[in-house]
């Protein structure tokens, strides 16, 4: 099983509204992560969970916050987000030991900031 | 800072002929990923290359890694309409993990 959740799939929010987008994994993998994607554009890098700790905060704005509750999950909380804000939120996992590095992506979540 | 240059940004080919997409850097990686994108949904991984040369296929899809693990090539033959999308190349940093992508190459297939 390769299979990586997220919901909600889609989501539309005001600038002062908060909200939470939620990612699962069940593959035993140790790190997640948060990305960012704009239309046709590679993913960018928000955020990486090694073994449930923050280890990696590619200085994304407060407005955005992460948080791992366990090993299978991964939370990434709004507030006050901006309308540049409105995109592709993506949660991927990966094994930590070995070489590949190999990152199994979620569905991702349709963000719009309104 | 490492960089992965993918090029064609943009592909538009008929259905049936071949086409090839590159990924160069200038930095060694431990590993290279490629993904294929579909609008709306999340990149799926395709396959990994890990040993310099080495050579993968996937049905009509090969994939090659460059000898000095600086670069990597995907080649189809005999391209489908299924095949259109977006195909991300990726790079893995050994010392941490993190995935260098390339700008993409979106292809789209035209029966």
């Amino acid at each position: 099983d390769t299979e990586v959740t997220q919901t909600p799939k889609h989501l539309v929010m005001g600038m002062t509204n908060k909200k939470s987008l939620k990612c699962e994994q069940h593959m035993g993998h140790r790190a997640m992560y948060w990305y960012k994607q704009k239309a046709k554009k590679p993913p960018e890098l928000m955020f990486v969970y090694s073994y449930e700790k923050l280890s990696i905060n590619e200085s994304v704005p407060s407005r955005f916050s992460p948080e791992c509750p366990n090993s299978s999950l991964l939370n990434l909380h709004l507030h006050a987000l901006q309308p540049e804000d409105s995109a592709l939120y993506l949660c991927a996992s990966s094994q930590i030991q070995g070489y590949s590095y190999e990152q199994y992506f979620g569905p991702g979540t349709r963000l719009t900031v309104t | 800072t490492q960089l992965l240059e993918q090029s064609p940004q943009f592909l538009s080919i008929q259905e049936g002929e071949n086409l090839t997409v590159y990924c160069n850097s200038s930095s060694v990686f431990s590993s290279l990923q490629w993904y294929r994108q579909e609008p709306g949904e999340g990149p799926v991984l395709l396959v990994t290359v890990v040993t310099g040369g080495e050579v993968k296929k996937l049905k009509r899809l090969t994939f090659q890694f460059g000898d000095a693990r600086k670069d990597s090539s995907l080649h189809i033959t005999a391209a489908q309409p299924g095949d259109t999308g977006l195909y991300l190349c990726a790079g893995a940093d050994g010392n941490t993990g993190k995935l260098i992508f390339g700008q993409g190459t979106t292809l789209q297939v035209k029966p």
